[in-house]
């Protein structure tokens, strides 16, 4: 089954980090853009960070600079973010998102819950 | 940035309506527009990419039109499953890739 399962959600504390993981199957990871985008409660679509199919090129909204590192491993079929510097205004679902050429975000995963407070 | 603005926010309609949803671009983004349906408590489902081709498993009744800064889509007979937020997105200049606020498809 073509899947994306992200997973590391959590609460934790403003200035603490996080790492999410999202695992993917069903299809080549590694032929693919993956992204991260995340929804505040309530709120709309903001797209976070993407990362090219090797892992070389990074992108990220200016928003989360210098704090959320997108990285990759084709050999594990996974795709990860480390948020570090937490901020209450990160406090979103975060979806894992394969990107397909030409087309857009093609495949979501089920999204992981990040709630930051003290 | 490129700013994404739909309107209305909210519209009521029937089952059997036509629903006519609108995303205006800052500046030009070509025919570089998707639109995507959510429902509550799941993710996001991409309906339409490059303004007006249907992704995989969409239904007819979905189109999309138009290019520049001025897009719509059309929901042709609303079913009771089309009820759903709508959120287009273009994918022209980025980073970032942006999306618009988004319009909540309500049941009259």
């Amino acid at each position: 089954e073509v899947q994306l399962v992200e997973s590391g959600g959590g609460l934790v504390q403003p200035g603490r980090s996080l790492r999410l993981s999202c695992a993917a199957s069903g299809f080549t990871f590694s032929d693919y853009y993956m992204s991260w985008i995340r929804q505040a409660p309530g709120k709309g679509l903001e797209w976070v960070a993407n990362s090219n199919q090797g892992g070389g090129g990074k992108f990220y909204v200016d928003s989360v600079k210098g704090r959320f590192t997108i990285s990759r491993d084709n050999a594990k079929d996974s795709l990860f973010l480390q948020m570090d510097s937490l901020r209450a205004e990160d406090t979103a679902i975060y979806y894992c998102v394969r990107e397909r050429f030409g087309w857009g975000f093609d495949l979501w995963g089920q999204g992981t819950l990040v709630a930051v407070s003290s | 940035e490129i700013v994404l603005t739909q309107s209305p926010a909210a519209l009521s309609l029937s089952p059997g309506e036509r629903a006519t949803l609108s995303c205006r671009a800052s500046q030009s983004v070509g025919n570089y527009l998707a639109w995507y349906q959510q429902k509550p408590g799941q993710a996001p489902r991409l309906l339409i990419y490059d303004a007006s081709n249907r992704a995989t498993g969409i239904p007819a009744r979905f189109s999309g039109s138009g290019s520049g800064t001025d897009f719509t889509l059309t929901i042709s007979s609303l079913e009771p499953d089309d009820f759903a937020v709508y959120y287009c997105q273009q994918r022209s200049n980025w980073p970032p890739y942006t999306f618009g606020q988004g319009t909540k498809l309500e049941i009259k």
